[in-house]
């Protein structure tokens, strides 16, 4: 069982570019979440989804977007990255929607934007 | 709003025994964890409290002050192992996790 996969790994971006982070979790849970991690902020909330189909907005939405289209994949976008969206993102998953389930995070993907 | 406060670093020596606090503001309150992180791994959940008192899990305990606002981590018989960060996070909103900053642990021999 893999749990949570999350591709890429790391990657460089120039500033404009579009990038999409995936998400890909096998343990059937209802739902996922997008945070961003920075030195010194701690977790910080993007997105969210409960269950499949819905969305929800985080702490810091703004210049991120996300679908669920299935229960499985929670992808993240960046529609045109700048270089304040250089950050660790990590994403979680718990069976139950509400927060109070205990969350299991992916091993996150490293971005850096140029 | 939200306001969950850590300390940011603590050291401690192997075998010893050490206290992470945290103390949380938060608009309301459905429960709160803790999670270690390793230096450049993911989050690993730790404990879960919801009531007032005491959580044991073998090396670490997690005890929850609902009226006070007050968690803290204790973690027992250190190992070098557990030099990582440790992170309180609170469920507020109905929707997700509010976290602290973290507590950078070094444990040293």
């Amino acid at each position: 069982i893999a749990g949570i996969t999350q591709a890429p790994t790391s990657q460089i971006l120039a500033a404009g570019r579009r990038m999409t982070l995936r998400c890909t979790q096998d343990m059937r849970h209802n739902a996922m979440y997008w945070y961003r991690q920075d030195l010194g902020l701690g977790l910080r909330l993007i997105h969210y989804s409960n269950t499949a189909g819905t969305t929800g907005k985080g702490e810091v939405p703004d210049g991120y977007s996300v679908s669920r289209a299935n229960t499985d994949d929670f992808p993240l976008t960046l529609a045109s990255a700048v270089p304040s969206q250089t950050s660790v993102y990590f994403c979680a998953s718990s069976i139950l929607a509400g927060g109070t389930d205990t969350q299991y995070f992916g091993p996150g993907t490293r971005l850096t934007v140029l | 709003g939200q306001n969950i406060d850590q300390p940011t670093e603590m050291t401690a020596t192997e075998g010893a025994i050490v206290q992470i606090n945290c103390t949380y503001q938060t608009s309301g309150f459905n429960g709160l964890f803790w999670y270690q992180q390793h230096a450049g791994e993911a989050p690993t959940f730790l404990s879960y409290n919801v009531l007032d008192g005491l959580e044991e899990k073998g090396r670490f305990s997690s005890f929850l002050s609902r009226s006070k606002g007050y968690s803290y981590l204790l973690l027992k018989e250190l190992q070098m192992k557990d030099s990582a960060s440790y992170l309180c996070a609170v469920e507020d909103s109905g929707y997700a996790l509010n976290f602290g900053k973290g507590t950078s642990l070094l444990v040293t021999p």
